[in-house]
């Protein structure tokens, strides 16, 4: 049972375009949401989050949007860096989850010059 | 300003011999989280560790695995028996106390890719 989706595997743009990789979740306790990124042979490296009490957080070039009505949150790269490719990792927490993120199974983004 | 460390990056064993992963948290970080990885997936979380106290093991299997972040030194995340099915990369994270006791972002380590033939 996936809580955490990514339904693109990949996603390509063009440098300078903007990027947007798509999240779904279906638990509702959920109520933090974190975006890493993932070079090959390395971790994954914390990005940006929001909490559900808002709707939108930006900064610099990456901005999250949270739409919890459809349990929907995006990624909105821009503009977008060939050294932003990488893979994408969206991940959720509930209040009282003890820190535990459920991670959905990720975006491998790839911006060409 | 060294991060989250783990050892091996590769460790390859034989089907019944046991694995040893090693994470040392950054610097002034008390929390140890452990999560797994398999191939074409994403992360999943296995337990999450305080020096001497294991909170939370929910996601880590009930054999063969075991978690340990004793008072000196670093985590142990322990599989006996291994299977091939246990081949993933196994990524260990890290995180300082926060005050609200929650959402606070976690820094990973490379990780140690596991292969068992």
């Amino acid at each position: 049972d996936q809580q955490v989706k990514q339904n693109s595997p990949s996603l390509s743009v063009q440098e300078g375009r903007i990027s947007i990789l798509n999240c779904d979740y279906t638990n509702s306790m959920f109520d933090y949401f974190l975006w890493y990124k993932k070079y090959p042979a390395e971790g994954p490296t914390f990005l940006i989050s929001i909490s559900s009490i808002k709707d939108k957080n930006e900064d610099g070039r990456f901005t999250v949007f949270l739409n919890k009505s459809a349990k929907h949150l995006s990624l909105h790269i821009v503009p977008s860096q060939p050294g932003d490719s990488a893979v994408y990792f969206c991940a959720a927490s509930a209040s009282g989850s003890a820190r535990q993120l459920t991670f959905g199974s990720g975006t491998q983004l790839t911006v060409l010059p | 300003n060294a991060g989250v460390m783990q050892n091996p990056r590769h460790l390859v064993r034989r089907r019944g011999q046991e694995a040893r992963l090693r994470c040392s948290p950054m610097k002034g970080h008390s929390h140890v989280y452990w999560y797994r990885q398999l191939p074409e997936e994403g992360l999943k979380f296995m337990v999450y560790l305080q020096k001497e106290n294991i909170i939370d093991e929910s996601g880590m299997p009930k054999e063969r695995f075991s978690a340990e972040f004793p008072k000196e030194g670093p985590s142990i995340l322990r599989i006996q028996q291994v299977v091939r099915g246990d081949s993933a990369a196994y990524f260990c994270a890290s995180s300082v106390t926060h005050p609200r006791g929650f959402n606070e972002k976690l820094f990973f380590g490379s990780g140690t890719q596991l292969s068992v033939l």
